[in-house]
C-alpha cells in the first residue's frame, strides 16, 4: 500500500538547470496537488489538478509547470531553477470532495 | 480567500495535556484537519472534523470546533516526548476542489 510516492527524495541543482519532480498515487484519487514548504511559511499550493487532463494555478505558480500525465501521475517541472526555489516539495492526492489528503514524503530541493 | 492562523510554538511537560489552537476565516469551510509532521518527514493526517460537528475524540486526541468563532483546537492528553512535532491546521478551501489551506504550523516541544 504505497499511497503517494515522490521521486527523487533529495536533489541539488545549479541555478538555471531544469528538472522534473515525479509523483504517483495508487489510490485512484481524482485530485492531485503540489505544495512547497518553507520555514515559517507553512505549506503553499503551487499547482493542482482536480481531474485527469486539468491543471490550475495555486498560490505560488511562478517558475513552475505541471503535467497530469494520467490519473496516477502528476509531475512538477522547474524550467530554470533559482535559489528562491530551494524548498521541500510535497505532492498530495485526495478525493475531489477533499475528505482528506494523503501526502508523499517530500523532495528536498536545494538550488545553488 | 481562506486564511488559517496558528500560534508558532508550544512547550509542555511530559504527561501534561497540550492544546493547539487554530483560527480560520472562511465560514463555508466544510472540513478541518490536523496534520502532524515529524522532523524530516512528510505530513501525517491525525484527524479531521466535519463542520457540522462540535467535537471529535480519537484516543488521546480531542478536536473542538467553535464554528461561530471559526476556532479549532487539538487537545493531546498525556503528552509524550514522541508527540514532539509540528502540527498543521488545514481547512478545505473554496470551490470544493479538495485544495487544503494550511496554517504555518505549531511546533510542539515536550520536555521530560
Amino acid at each position: 500500500n504505497a499511497g503517494v510516492t515522490q521521486t527523487p527524495k533529495f536533489q541539488v541543482l545549479k541555478t538555471g538547470q531544469s528538472m522534473t519532480l515525479q509523483c504517483a498515487q495508487d489510490m485512484n484519487h481524482n485530485s492531485m496537488y503540489w505544495y512547497r514548504q518553507d520555514p515559517g511559511m507553512g505549506l503553499r499550493l503551487i499547482y493542482y489538478s482536480a481531474s485527469e487532463g486539468t491543471t490550475d494555478k495555486g498560490e505560488v505558480p511562478n517558475g513552475y509547470n505541471v503535467s497530469r500525465l494520467n490519473k496516477r501521475e502528476f509531475s512538477l517541472r522547474l524550467e530554470s531553477a533559482a535559489p528562491s526555489q530551494t524548498s521541500v516539495y510535497f505532492c498530495a492526492s485526495s478525493e475531489i470532495w477533499g475528505t482528506d489528503a494523503f501526502f508523499g514524503q517530500g523532495t528536498r530541493l536545494t538550488v545553488v | 480567500g481562506e486564511d488559517v492562523e496558528q500560534s508558532l510554538f508550544l512547550s509542555v511537560r511530559e504527561g501534561d495535556s497540550s492544546v493547539i489552537n487554530c483560527t480560520y476565516t472562511d465560514s463555508s469551510s466544510t472540513y478541518l484537519y490536523w496534520y502532524k509532521q515529524e522532523p524530516g518527514a512528510g505530513l501525517q493526517l491525525l484527524t479531521y472534523i466535519f463542520s457540522n460537528m462540535d467535537m471529535k475524540q480519537d484516543q488521546r486526541l480531542t478536536v473542538l470546533l467553535n464554528k461561530k468563532d471559526k476556532h479549532l483546537s487539538l487537545r493531546i492528553a498525556d503528552t509524550q516526548t514522541g508527540d514532539s512535532a509540528i502540527y498543521f491546521c488545514a481547512a478545505l478551501g473554496e470551490g470544493s476542489q479538495g485544495n487544503l489551506i494550511f496554517g504555518k504550523g505549531t511546533k510542539l516541544s515536550v520536555k521530560p
